[in-house]
């Protein structure tokens, strides 16, 4: 299986506190991408990162931040977490920016 | 707005009958398209592609075709398997890494 963890897997959380959920790779991919799933929508880009320290905004960026100070960790940010980011995080890489990516096995968030 | 859309939530075939899953997509500039499988609890799995410049691909079982001009790609997965039970979502790009999915079809194989 490609080295692609995330962590925490699970996690509940009260409004208004801040969130950081990590991604870790093995594979040395250059492109990493935070993408969240809900229901009727499929899973919809947060941000992405090109390179360390290198990244860009994706269609529902607003109320996320991310970094990547090491090629292997890309952390997703909640720095005040509301009930509409209650979610399934997904964390992709890719060595190309193209072609099929890997996913990890998702974090789900539940903000109350 | 959705620029990927499968709109059907479900499908239900029987074992070794074919299954075909749809979508739509509205962005003519789109040149790369994919699909992906995933099973409840884990991420989505890469599955097939097919670049604009192609009308068919195809892996084994799948085979993805591709209508550009009615913006519209399948995937036929024959014979279909129990284990083939999923959610299929569609994804397409523009030479760039935003990268847009489809809602996802639910895909139920019945022995």
């Amino acid at each position: 299986d490609a080295g692609i963890t995330q962590s925490p897997r699970h996690k509940v959380t009260e409004t208004g506190t801040p969130v950081t959920l990590r991604c870790h790779q093995t594979e040395n991919h250059r492109y990493m991408y935070w993408y969240r799933q809900d229901p009727g929508h499929g899973l919809r880009l947060i941000h992405y990162s090109y390179g360390v320290k290198d990244t860009d905004k994706g269609e529902v960026s607003d109320g996320y931040s991310v970094s990547r100070s090491k090629t292997e960790d890309f952390l997703l940010t909640l720095e005040s977490a509301t009930s509409s980011q209650t979610s399934v995080y997904f964390c992709a890489i890719s060595a190309s920016g193209k072609g099929g990516y890997t996913f990890g096995s998702g974090t789900r968030l539940t903000v109350v | 707005d959705q620029q990927v859309k499968q709109n059907s939530p479900s499908l239900s075939v029987q074992e070794g009958r074919i299954s075909i899953l749809n979508c739509d997509y509205t962005n003519s500039m789109f040149d790369y398209f994919l699909w992906y499988k995933k099973y409840p609890a884990e991420g989505p799995t890469f599955l097939i592609s097919i670049s604009s410049i192609k009308d068919k691909n195809e892996d084994g079982r799948f085979t993805v075709f591709l209508n550009k001009s009615a913006k519209h790609l399948s995937l036929h997965i024959v014979p279909s398997q129990p284990g083939d039970s999923a959610v299929y979502f569609c994804a397409a790009s523009v030479m760039s890494n935003d990268m847009r999915f489809g809602a996802g079809t639910r895909l139920t194989v019945k022995p």
